[in-house]
């Protein structure tokens, strides 16, 4: 399986751009790139994914490298709630549903 | 539209007893995961149901066994509970498996249940 790699944690201020990166130096050519993210004392919630080319939600935009061996998390205006663990996960291959998880970036917002 | 939904919430349990948690998807969804969640290894895949059938096995002891019902809603189970089996057990729904190197579906997860073995 396809792993990633992301620092452990970052810091923001309310209300600035917050760019969260990822390396994938292993990802395949069908492997999807997803992030979710984990508020204090919740399940995951699912924040945005892609194959190739950028995405947006109204969640966060997805930012991917022409290579796919990168990808950039970016949260436009961030609030406090926002502070959570964010996971960026190379989905198994095949026909399943499994998510393999690191350790993801813990976020810390500051007011 | 109700989410993933848990029970129970949070658990006690004398070790070397068996448990059961329960997970009900999101109405419509017919695909449901497991996962373990500990502070030590993180989140953990357990297994994956779809049609009442075990898709997809992560690298736990047979003590832990699950089952999904026709109404899509699911079990897991925990037998000769150990002190290290204490942790957040997550499941998630999502509207059926990805077809291989295909789309992926959203995954919803539940609130957890905390299960605390003493």
């Amino acid at each position: 399986d396809a792993k990633t790699t992301q620092p452990n944690s970052m810091e923001s201020n309310e209300e600035e751009p917050v760019h969260l990166p990822c390396n994938h130096s292993t990802i395949s050519g069908t492997d999807y790139i997803h992030w979710y993210r984990q508020l204090p004392s919740q399940g995951p919630e699912y924040v945005i994914h892609g194959l190739t080319s950028n995405v947006n939600n109204r969640m966060a935009s997805l930012a991917i490298a022409e290579d796919r061996k990168s990808s950039t998390l970016i949260l436009h205006r961030a609030t406090l709630r926002d502070a959570a663990v964010y996971y960026c996960i190379l989905r198994d291959s095949g026909a399943t549903n499994k998510l393999i998880f690191g350790t993801g970036t813990l976020l810390a917002v500051q007011p | 539209k109700a989410g993933v939904t848990q029970t129970p919430r949070y658990l006690i349990k004398t070790r070397g007893q068996q448990v059961t948690l329960s997970c009900s998807p999101i109405s419509g969804h017919r695909s449901v995961s497991w996962y373990q969640q500990t502070p030590g290894q993180g989140l953990q895949f357990l297994f994956e149901y779809f049609s009442e059938t075990q898709r997809n096995k992560g690298n736990f002891p047979g003590r832990f066994s699950g089952r999904q019902f026709s109404n899509s809603r699911s079990e897991m189970n925990v037998s000769t509970l150990e002190l290290g089996d204490s942790a957040l057990y997550l499941c998630a729904s999502s509207l059926r498996p990805r077809p291989a190197g295909g789309f992926s579906y959203e995954q919803y997860f539940g609130p957890g249940t905390r299960l605390t073995v003493t």
